[in-house]
Formats: C-alpha cells, structure tokens, sequence
C-alpha cells in the first residue's frame, strides 16, 4: 500500500472488553513496531517483529497485553480486559529492510475505554 | 523517569527567529533520530545521526550528535510559520535489543507570523 494503514481510528469500548488493533503495513517492510502515545508526548515502544518473529516485547505493560504477525505482513494488538488506564492512541509503524533506519508511522487509533 | 530528555517542553518564536532543541540522556546511543510531528498525524522522520560529534545540514535545519553519543541537537535558523509542530528526538540504545527506538517527550514548537 502506499502507507501504513490502521484500523479502526477509533475505538471506544467499556472496561472489561477486549479490543485488537489491527496494523497494515507498507507492503514488503520487514519490521513492523507497536507504539502508545499520550497527547503532546512522544510515542512509548510496545513491542515489534521482524517477519513474523517478535523480537522484543518489553515494552508491553503487562500480560493483558498481546501482538501478533503470523504471516510477516498485517500485525493485531490485542488488549484483553481494557481498563481505563489502557486509553491512548496507539501506532504503528513500519521499516523497509533491517539495515535503514527509517521508521514510518500510521495514523494511529484512538482507543477510549469508558 | 524518560530516557531522554527534551528541552524545552515548549518553545514560542516569531518567524525569522533562530531555535535549539536538546535531546540529553545519560545512555549511549548506537544512532539518534529526530522527527517532527504534526497534530494529527504519526511522526516523520528528519534525520539519523549516528557517529559521535556528527552535524547534519538539511537547508535550514542543523543536527549535532555529542561525542559521547548520549545527546543531541536541532537548531532551525530563521524558523517559518511551517516549522510547527512536535520535535521528538529517539535513539537506539546499545544496550537494548537492535531496532529498538526510545523516544523523548517531545519539545513543541510554535512559529508565529
């Protein structure tokens, strides 16, 4: 595609549901990165994949969270449970090829938990 | 605690006048990035600095990695109203898996007629 896509863009659900977030990215990136950010800060690292391999999950706040890319393309977050703590707008973003630095960003969704 | 640091939060200048943001942190950095962000949108990507003492023109834009590798800086000489917008400075840690970026909190700029 001609971008990094996500979906939806917004998300209100009530607390105790579950949500996935889904990522497309640029078609034939390799890397492919799960951010949340709060308004007016900058973005803070969740986890990513290279292919279909997460490669560092540290970022996840804690076991209700979860990320998948099965077959190295489209990407779900998972957030079992939603609190009200969980809203944020979350984005991802994708890279080319493991030696570029270059990282581009989707528009995000806006998650609200009521 | 943010692993780097940005300052200032907040910046206001009128249009002609020239601007530094700082990136600090007391970790090294294998490569530094910085992007700008608009209300809106995801960030993009401006520059990749990755060796020690290194400056990086981009027209009115001038990038500095420290020597040590733990800061850097953004100066815009005679900013344009286009200018606005959020500066996040990110580095790649040498201590954390590769292809982890660590982002700042941003410094908000506003450039005004």
């Amino acid at each position: 595609g001609a971008g990094v896509s996500q979906s939806p863009r917004y998300k209100v659900t009530k607390r105790g549901q579950d949500v996935a977030l889904r990522c497309d990215p640029i078609s034939g990136h390799v890397s492919l990165y799960w951010y949340r950010q709060a308004l007016g800060q900058g973005p803070e690292f969740l986890t990513y994949f290279n292919y279909e391999a997460q490669q560092d999950k540290s970022g996840l706040p804690n076991d209700r969270f979860s990320a998948e890319r099965p077959e190295g393309s489209i990407s779900t977050l998972t957030i079992q449970r939603t609190e009200q703590r969980d809203s944020a707008m979350y984005r991802c973003a994708s890279r080319q090829v493991l030696s570029t630095d270059t990282q581009y960003f989707g528009p995000g969704t806006r998650l609200t938990v009521l | 605690t943010q692993l780097l640091e940005q300052s200032p939060q907040f910046l206001s200048i009128q249009e002609g006048e020239n601007l530094t943001v700082y990136c600090n942190s007391s970790s090294v950095f294998s490569s530094l990035q910085w992007y700008r962000q608009e209300p809106g949108e995801g960030p993009v990507l401006l520059v990749t600095v990755v060796t020690g003492g290194e400056v990086k023109k981009l027209k009115r834009l001038t990038f500095q990695f420290g020597d040590a590798r733990k800061d850097s800086s953004l100066h815009i000489t005679a900013a344009q109203t286009g200018d606005t917008g959020l500066y996040l400075c990110a580095g790649a840690r040498t201590t954390d898996s590769w292809g982890k970026l660590q982002f700042g909190a941003g410094t908000q700029v506003v450039v005004t007629p």
